[in-house]
């Protein structure tokens, strides 16, 4: 099983629409994750950093589900800029180490 | 925010020449640097881990041999990839980190192996 993963998509929505993402991760032990954004040939993005009681930043908000091992990302009143490819992502569980494993990532394609 | 940069941002090689990819922390001192490889419709992977003044560690399945990876200061690491193959040709990303989980990615770099 694959440390983190996630529903490829692509998610296509209208503008303004509310559209969320799930992803599973393998390690119980994992403590915080983050959402980055990775537009087409770019370099990901910090989107958020997600922690037990969640986090909301304007129309993001991620929340963590301990119990089913899962992290969500909600996207209101989407924008045609929010299209991306949304990544979720865990650090490394190595001891020692502080490397980041990435999900294959959910796209998303906002429409007009 | 942290700045990281890398160069150069394209690069098209030979079969069998060697490339090597810099990536700078500019504005903060980078305890540890990651090398990443993405290929097309992929995600990120990690290669390495590589930490100043000391050896990279590198993943599995990753030949330290073929990619070498110099951490010679707080600022700089580089990857150099040694006899690339058409094979190689992929999107090189590195980040970098101070003390904390947060990574910060350079633009990366594209190579084409011909």
């Amino acid at each position: 099983r694959k440390e983190v993963e996630q529903d490829p998509g692509p998610f296509n929505v209208p503008e303004g629409a509310t559209v969320a993402f799930n992803c599973t991760y393998s390690n119980s032990a994992s403590q915080s994750f983050f959402w980055y954004r990775q537009d087409c040939r770019k370099e990901p993005k910090l989107l958020m950093s997600v922690y037990s009681s969640g986090n909301e930043d304007g129309r993001f908000t991620a929340q963590l589900n301990r119990a089913s091992q899962y992290i969500s990302l909600l996207i209101r009143d989407s924008k045609l800029s929010d299209s991306a490819t949304y990544l979720c992502v865990a650090p490394v569980m190595d001891t020692g180490r502080r490397a980041l494993t990435f999900g294959s990532g959910t796209r998303l394609q906002v429409q007009p | 925010g942290a700045v990281v940069s890398q160069h150069p941002s394209r690069v098209i090689c030979k079969s069998g020449t060697s490339v090597k990819i810099e990536c700078r922390s500019l504005d903060f001192q980078a305890t540890t640097m990651f090398w990443y490889r993405q290929f097309p419709k992929q995600s990120l992977m990690l290669m390495a881990t590589s930490n100043e003044g000391s050896k990279a560690t590198y993943e599995q399945g990753v030949e330290k041999d073929k990619f070498l990876i110099n951490h010679a200061s707080l600022t700089l690491s580089t990857l150099t990839v040694t006899s690339a193959h058409p094979e190689d040709s992929s999107f090189y990303i590195c980040s970098a980190s101070e003390a904390s989980d947060t990574q910060y990615f350079g633009p990366g770099t594209r190579l084409t192996v011909l």
